[in-house]
């Protein structure tokens, strides 16, 4: 497709319960990136993707967070037992390559609220 | 102290005014800056890249200051529409990951 879908655009977890989030990038783009933005507009990098290969992982709060990317799947972020302090909303990114002055396109977002 | 950091604001202009963000960052070696808008929690959109020779397009002038370690955004007759958050991305090298700031409000009251 010609933007980033993520799905669903809502979401409400009760704590400790599973969230799972998706995102179609652009097609054509090797490059997926995705992202936690906390209430006072702090995006957090969490997890990147060359294909379906992990490329950076180094925001990923490896107990309960995890990321793929699948041949012809979205890609998917799951929380095990959400806590409240996972209510952000999670963007997902897309890029045709890495290097210079490369535009990242941004999903409209899942917003997941843990109450 | 942060990889990226902006003034919160928010800044609040008149319409026509000229208003200019700044942005610093901490890693000398970035390579690759970018002006980002955001309106009220909607995707982030890009506004424009900064080169180290500075850019312009249209009413909106950025500049990358490498000595000193930041970039500024400059914006001229301000719209109404120009009302948004706007974010200061950073690419740090070594890295392939956006670094984001904040974001500066920006209201252009009528």
């Amino acid at each position: 497709g010609e933007e980033v879908a993520q799905t669903p655009k809502h979401l409400v977890r009760g704590e400790g319960q599973k969230a799972k989030l998706y995102c179609a990038p652009i097609k054509g783009h090797s490059y997926v990136f995705w992202y936690q933005q906390v209430l006072k507009n702090e995006f957090k990098f969490l997890i990147s993707f060359q294909n379906e290969n992990v490329f950076d992982e180094t925001g990923m709060p490896k107990e309960r967070f995890s990321a793929k990317c699948l041949p012809n799947s979205p890609c998917s972020l799951e929380i095990q037992a959400t806590k409240l302090e996972d209510s952000a909303v999670y963007f997902c990114a897309s890029m045709p390559r890495i290097m210079g002055d490369s535009e990242a396109f941004f999903g409209q977002g899942t917003r997941l609220t843990v109450v | 102290r942060k990889e990226v950091e902006q003034d919160p604001g928010p800044f609040n202009v008149p319409e026509g005014a000229t208003v200019a963000f700044n942005c610093t960052y901490s890693n000398s070696a970035s390579q690759s800056f970018f002006w980002y808008r955001q309106d009220c929690r909607k995707e982030p959109k890009l506004l424009m890249s900064v080169y180290s020779s500075g850019n312009e397009d249209g009413r909106f002038t950025a500049q990358l200051n490498r000595a000193s370690q930041y970039i500024s955004l400059l914006i001229r007759d301000s719209k109404l529409s120009d009302s948004d958050t706007y974010l200061c991305v950073v690419n740090p090298s070594g890295t392939y990951k956006y670094i984001f700031g904040t974001g500066t409000r920006l209201k252009v009251l009528a």
